[in-house]
């Protein structure tokens, strides 16, 4: 199946600091990238949703300004946490689309702390 | 409103069989997908269902009712590893997923 890297796995911040998360698509063109945000025990949320080439597409109550998302290559996705503060401690969890509609494949996630 | 309805918890004993349920009342349906989740993972693809009706991968099955908005993910010869919770997502004519809070599963001995 297709793979879905991100890095790093796990980040350790203090609070003021940005932090850049890396999403990439190891074995095939990710057309569509998807960042999630996950609260213990809660469901996956829907932070944004980002095509090459173009902005991201925000979804409601998102600060496009504080996580800035950057899909430069069909095979690179970024998120920028600025300004990190603690309630910004999260898993942050990417997915990838090749453009067949019908699947996303996930990658394995980024745990992070604000101190 | 869209809205994804899955149990919160369910248990089962190793061996046995667990089915658990999701309902959906969405704008468009394009497609229902069944994940695992282990703790502190991402979560993994288990399934994916378009076509009223059941389909069987191994120990694990998934069926789909789009009159009835309905679909369950069906786990046999339950296995301890099988602890996670199960998510439910459903794609809707923005294909864009929905996802419910996940069933976590605990297998007892």
């Amino acid at each position: 199946g297709a793979v879905v890297s991100q890095h790093p796995s796990r980040v350790i911040c203090k609070s003021g600091t940005s932090v850049k998360i890396e999403c990439r698509s190891l074995d095939f063109q990710a057309t569509t990238m998807f960042w999630y945000r996950q609260f213990p025990k809660k469901s996956l949320m829907l932070m944004a949703t980002s095509n090459e080439g173009s902005k991201a597409t925000y979804e409601q109550g998102v600060e496009k300004d504080k996580f800035l998302i950057n899909h430069a290559s069909l095979t690179l996705s970024t998120l920028t946490v600025t300004s990190a503060h603690p309630e910004d401690s999260s898993f942050y969890i990417c997915s990838a689309s090749s453009g067949d509609r019908n699947e996303q494949f996930f990658g394995p996630g980024t745990r992070l702390t604000v101190l | 409103g869209q809205n994804i309805d899955q149990p919160t918890e369910m248990t089962a004993t190793e061996g046995a069989i667990v089915q658990i349920n999701c309902t959906y009342q969405t704008s468009g349906f394009n497609g229902l997908f069944w994940y695992q989740q282990h703790a502190g993972e991402a979560p993994t693809f288990l399934s994916y269902n378009v076509l009223d009706g059941l389909e069987e991968k191994g120990r694990f099955s998934s069926f789909l009712s789009r009159s009835k908005g309905y679909s369950y993910l069906l786990l046999k010869e339950l296995q301890m590893k099988d602890s996670a919770s199960y998510l439910c997502a459903v794609m809707d004519s923005n294909y864009q997923l929905i996802w419910g809070a996940g069933t976590k599963l605990i297998i007892k001995p």
